[in-house]
């Protein structure tokens, strides 16, 4: 399968700030996937980043939260902006191996966010 | 119904037991099905993928009744590496995936 690195793997943020989560991965894909993992919860889908297009938010999630960028088929980015507490979380980018919606998703080990 | 849904456990198995989990989920539609497992603090990795009646592997087999719209996953001869969260996952909307609360399993000595 894939390998996807993710980057920072851990970080400890004030509140009010942002930061940016990279995800790389080795192989060409169409489609990356962002979720988020709260303490004790299981993962929530953020948005879908296509190459070339806006990425696609899930409900609740909003673009000036978290805008996510997709500058060629190996690369994305999710930014948490003006972070509180309450995004204290893991936030995972997955890939498809194959395409289909029929085909499970891989993940990156994650970055562990904690806001202050 | 949610559309995914799983006992939050925990499972507590001696090692050697055989213990099964269940999963109901609410499209009817849904042409594929897959078990993750989560160890703590990691990121969740596929351990099997349904896309007929079931699948084996190992000491796993999982098992899909479409009628009744639930998967299960069946463990046999549980070992102490098998502690984990074994999360359901089905595909939602678009291209979506659709992850279970997850069932926590404690394997004993």
């Amino acid at each position: 399968s894939a390998v996807i690195s993710q980057k920072p793997s851990r970080d400890i943020c004030q509140r009010g700030t942002s930061l940016t989560i990279q995800c790389q991965v080795d192989s060409q894909v169409t489609m990356m996937f962002w979720y988020r993992q709260q303490p004790g919860q299981s993962l929530t889908l953020i948005a879908t980043a296509n190459q070339g297009s806006e990425a696609t938010y899930e409900s609740g999630f909003v673009i000036d939260k978290f805008p996510i960028s997709r500058p060629n088929l190996t690369f994305s980015t999710l930014t948490v902006s003006n972070m509180s507490p309450e995004d204290s979380s893991i936030y995972l980018c997955s890939v498809r191996d194959r395409e289909g919606s029929n085909q499970p998703q891989h993940f990156g080990d994650g970055t562990r966010l904690s806001i202050l | 119904r949610k559309e995914v849904e799983q006992d939050p456990g925990p499972f507590n198995v001696p090692e050697g037991a055989t213990v099964a989990f269940n999963c109901t989920y609410s499209n009817s539609a849904s042409q594929s099905f897959f078990w993750y497992r989560q160890d703590c603090r990691k990121e969740p990795k596929l351990l099997m993928s349904v896309y007929s009646s079931g699948n084996e592997d190992g000491r796993f087999t999982a098992q899909l009744n479409r009628a009744s719209q639930y998967i299960s996953l069946l463990i046999r001869d549980s070992k102490l590496s098998d502690s984990a969260t074994y999360l359901c996952v089905v595909p939602g909307g678009f291209q979506k995936l659709v992850f279970g609360t997850g069932t926590r399993l404690l394997v004993s000595p």
